[in-house]
């Protein structure tokens, strides 16, 4: 079974720009989270969706929003890139999304803000 | 009190020896306490995960040991090898929590032969 893919890999956007990135889950899985990694501030909670739904956020600014299209595929988005922006973007699927559900990690996206 | 705090923050061990890194919480709503493995460009990969209702978990040669009323649990590594060599992160989520985990800080470990 394919694993959790993330596009793209690698990322260079100015301040100010806006980004978006995309998350393929693991078949079958309907639970998406996305992740922000920091050498700072460690792994931080962005949000999750199952069927198409936000059901849980982190304590993220506004600028940073997200997605699920009805094939469970996710996206991110943040607007208005500040350099503390700069991180490693990690998305997670799992079938339901439930506390025990074991979740699955992409390699992540590097974004980089100039 | 969404808090997880994790020490070391890094570690180095023989070839051999045992790996100990150890994970605090403040929320007694926690209720399931994964660990994770990262090694350098990849993303985080379960390990061993644990409910307060069982006092230690092992699997292999990786134990999570966990004392409820201290709030505290930790991840033993027997027989560490440099295979082992990464990054691990204990973490934290409650029931109903849908995903929102709380991660520790991560311990960088190295095992040297």
């Amino acid at each position: 079974k394919a694993g959790v893919t993330q596009t793209p890999r690698y990322l260079i956007k100015t301040r100010g720009q806006q980004v978006t990135l995309s998350c393929s889950p693991i078949s079958g899985h309907r639970s998406v989270s996305w992740y922000q990694q920091t050498p700072g501030q460690g792994l931080q909670f962005l949000f999750e969706y199952f069927s198409e739904t936000q059901r849980n956020k982190g304590n993220f600014p506004g600028r940073f929003s997200g997605r699920q299209f009805s094939n469970s595929r996710s996206e991110m988005n943040v607007s208005t890139l500040e350099l503390g922006d700069s991180a490693l973007y990690l998305c997670a699927s799992s079938y339901t999304g439930g506390a025990g559900d074991t979740q699955y990690f992409g390699p992540g996206t590097r974004l980089t803000v100039l | 009190q969404q808090q997880v705090k994790q020490s070391p923050q890094s570690l180095i061990v023989q070839k051999g020896g045992i790996s100990i890194i150890n994970c605090a919480y403040e929320n007694t709503a926690f209720d399931y306490f994964p660990w994770y493995q990262q090694f350098p460009g990849k993303g985080p990969a379960l390990l061993i995960a644990i409910r307060p209702d069982v006092s230690e978990k092992k699997e292999g040669r990786f134990t999570i040991s966990f004392n409820k009323s201290a709030k505290q649990f930790s991840l033993h590594i027997m027989d560490s090898q440099p295979g082992d060599s990464a990054t691990y992160f204990c973490a934290a989520s409650m029931r109903g929590g849908y995903q929102k985990v709380t991660f520790g800080t991560g311990t960088k470990l190295q095992v040297i032969p």
